[in-house]
């Protein structure tokens, strides 16, 4: 059973909508993660946060925007959705207190923009 | 920079029979953190083993285990008794100090039964 949760499962929209990406973890891990994967292809990390009102670019430039009040909740926001946007986005977290923790993730958000 | 070479796009595997799976990495660090990760189509993202650079005994958890060459940076798992429900993608990862991930490019993994 997952700890952490990630809604919607699946999502369509159209070009130009506002949308935001849920993640929110119960395991009280500082750190947490935005990877985009397409299918079948590797992660590219796009954002990330050592804990609260943390947060950094990842490796990929993306033109979503993370924010982090809580510990156990980190969405991801879209201003203005385009099909190039079209993926799915991972939310994963880690326990940074705990050497060698590896990524726990969530069940993913699969993106279609029409 | 780190990174993290998977050389198999796709493989596939007898039902019950053994396969490996190749992952070498790069990196100037001495500690550091190797993962094997499984994800199934459509599904979550799982932990399958981890290796430890700084142990130089293997990781094993059931039927997965791997072989952790240091000098060489190569981390390959080895699943044994292959059963239908390992067909899925897996990733090598590399976590060097600061929590910062690198993952493969995946390996797919078709099992014939």
């Amino acid at each position: 059973e997952a700890d952490i949760y990630q809604t919607p499962r699946y999502l369509v929209i159209g070009t130009g909508k506002k949308i935001t990406l849920e993640c929110s973890q119960t395991m009280g891990h500082d750190k947490m993660y935005w990877y985009q994967q397409d299918p079948g292809m590797e992660l590219h990390l796009i954002h990330y946060s050592y804990g609260v009102n943390s947060t950094e670019k990842g490796d990929l430039s993306s033109e979503s925007t993370v924010s982090r009040i809580r510990t156990e909740h980190f969405p991801l926001t879209l201003e203005s959705a385009r099909p190039s946007h079209t993926s799915q986005y991972l939310c994963a977290s880690s326990d940074v207190g705990q050497v060698g923790s590896p990524l726990h993730f969530g069940n993913g958000t699969r993106l279609t923009v029409t | 920079a780190q990174t993290v070479t998977q050389s198999q796009p796709e493989m596939s595997v007898q039902e019950a029979e053994t396969v490996t799976l190749s992952c070498t990495y790069d990196t100037s660090e001495s500690d550091y953190y190797l993962f094997w990760y499984k994800q199934p189509p459509s599904r979550q993202m799982i932990l399958v083993i981890r290796q430890e650079a700084y142990k130089q005994q293997n990781a094993t958890e059931n039927r997965f285990s791997v072989n952790f060459q240091k000098a060489a940076k190569s981390f390959s798992l080895k699943i044994s008794d292959s059963q239908l429900g390992d067909a899925a993608m897996y990733f090598c990862a590399y976590r060097r100090t600061g929590n910062q991930f690198y993952f493969g490019t995946g390996t797919s993994l078709t099992v014939i039964p």
